[in-house]
């Protein structure tokens, strides 16, 4: 199976910061991974496919970008409703493994 | 609105069998592949199996398989995980979602979730 490993695995960040994170494929995944932001006692909610592509009514303050097993999510000027958890997921093989989160935070 | 909502969490003791169900609305079910993902309480989230429009096709995670049964029932709406031999670390809230192939395999529509909790 391939693994996802994000980086960091929190992180402490202001409104109006730029904030990175990053998610490492095990092994070569195209362009095949996807992020989603989750609230506390929320589903989560999908932002980006595609390594890059934003998801419909995702705010422009979001992107993504990598290819192969390195790949990027990126918050320009945070918002305070930014303040969540944030995994990765490749689809690239069955099992579509999800990364173990990010949590952004105050 | 395009919706889904899982039903049928609850306690169960180890060695237990449970059934959930996620019903949709708002969209044509038949045309789309559908997931199941778990999270265990303050874990991150596990992908766990996903069907096919035809219902013939399934890709299940290891630590599942032998034991979950992923089905459908397109006429219904709605989607099912037959969950058998329940383990202690099964314990987790479970998630259906919508799948759209050419968003690179997106879980676009998620539902609420339903609690399993196993324990003697």
């Amino acid at each position: 199976d391939i693994q996802m490993t994000q980086s960091p695995s929190s992180l402490l960040a202001s409104v109006g910061d730029r904030v990175t994170i990053s998610c490492r494929a095990s092994r070569h995944v195209s362009s095949s991974v996807n992020w989603f932001q989750q609230k506390p006692g929320k589903a989560p909610e999908a932002l980006i496919f595609g390594a890059s592509t934003l998801h419909s009514g995702v705010p422009a303050r979001f992107s993504g970008s990598g290819y192969g097993t390195d790949f990027t999510l990126t918050i320009v000027s945070l918002q305070p409703e930014d303040f969540a958890h944030y995994y990765c997921q490749h689809t690239y093989s069955t099992p579509w493994t999800f990364g173990q989160g990010t949590k952004v935070e105050v | 609105e395009v919706q889904l909502v899982e039903s049928g969490g609850g306690l169960v003791q180890p060695g237990g069998s449970l059934s959930l169900s996620c019903t949709a609305t708002g969209f044509t079910f038949s045309r789309y592949w559908m997931a199941w993902v778990r999270q265990a309480p303050g874990k991150g989230l596990e992908y766990l199996d996903i069907k096919d429009q035809d219902d013939s096709k399934r890709r299940s995670v290891a630590s599942v398989q032998g034991r979950f049964t992923i089905f459908r029932d397109n006429a219904g709406s709605s989607l099912h995980l037959q969950m058998d031999t329940l383990r202690t670390e099964d314990t987790a809230v479970y998630y259906c979602a919508r799948v759209v192939l050419e968003k690179e395999w997106l879980f676009d529509v998620w539902g609420q979730g339903t609690l399993v909790t196993v324990s003697a």
